[in-house]
């Protein structure tokens, strides 16, 4: 079975500081792990994934995440914030032979102040 | 690439109708596509499995007979919710497999009166 738990359903951060969202999953095989962002009233929208290659993962709009199977953590950072980053933010593990479907964080809602 | 659209985006109806949503990969085949659940602060809720040519796969405690989905093409979903009622009021998501990873539709806001 897997599982995804993201540490703060609330972030907030100053414009041009440092973005850390965190991200533990549990997971008997090999992960694939992924983050995605949530924009009010929208979808998903993919903004990195791991599937086995660098362990340093860079993703769009400044995002990169980090793999780390000693700590069973990826966590989503981002050196400095902008108004536009605030939004929902989803981790999310999967692996091959599983249908590829994919467990959910429960998400963290990043917000950006002046 | 990796567009997925879904139609209509908004939808209202009265309670007993059926309401169709429509998920489209734009510029790739999706043999798999996924058909999610959201509430409002909440995360994703997977709902079933749809796959191109074959019966979709439900989660536990999903109504087969409510939700229907339909796989016909390797570029089109459809989920149908039958005798809709107030509770099925909802965010709906689909997503479509390209690569090992799923890629998402805009989301369908479904409300039952």
């Amino acid at each position: 079975a897997q599982s995804v738990t993201q540490l703060g359903s609330h972030v907030s951060v100053s414009e041009g500081a440092l973005v850390l969202l965190r991200c533990n999953y549990s997971s008997s095989v090999p992960p694939y792990l992924f983050w995605y962002v949530q924009y009010p009233n929208q979808g998903l929208q993919l903004l990195l994934k791991y599937t086995s290659a660098a362990t340093l993962v860079k993703g769009i709009n400044g995002f990169e995440a980090e793999f780390k199977k000693s700590e069973t953590s990826f966590h989503l950072t981002k050196p400095s914030a902008h108004m536009s980053d605030a939004a929902e933010y989803f981790c999310a593990v999967g692996y091959t032979g599983g249908g590829n479907k994919l467990t959910f964080g429960t998400g963290t809602q990043l917000k950006v102040e002046l | 690439g990796a567009v997925v659209s879904q139609h209509p985006s908004r939808v209202i109806c009265k309670s007993g109708t059926s309401v169709k949503i429509e998920c489209r990969s734009l510029d790739f085949q999706a043999t798999t596509m996924f058909w999610y659940r959201q509430f409002p602060k909440q995360s994703l809720m997977l709902m079933a499995t749809s796959n191109e040519g074959s019966k979709a796969t439900y989660e536990q405690g999903v109504e087969k007979d409510k939700f229907l989905i339909n796989h016909a093409s390797l570029t089109l979903s459809t989920l149908t919710v039958t005798s809709a009622h107030p509770e099925d009021s909802s965010f709906y998501i689909c997503s479509a497999r390209w690569q090992e990873t799923q890629y998402f539709g805009p989301g369908t806001r479904l409300l039952v009166l």
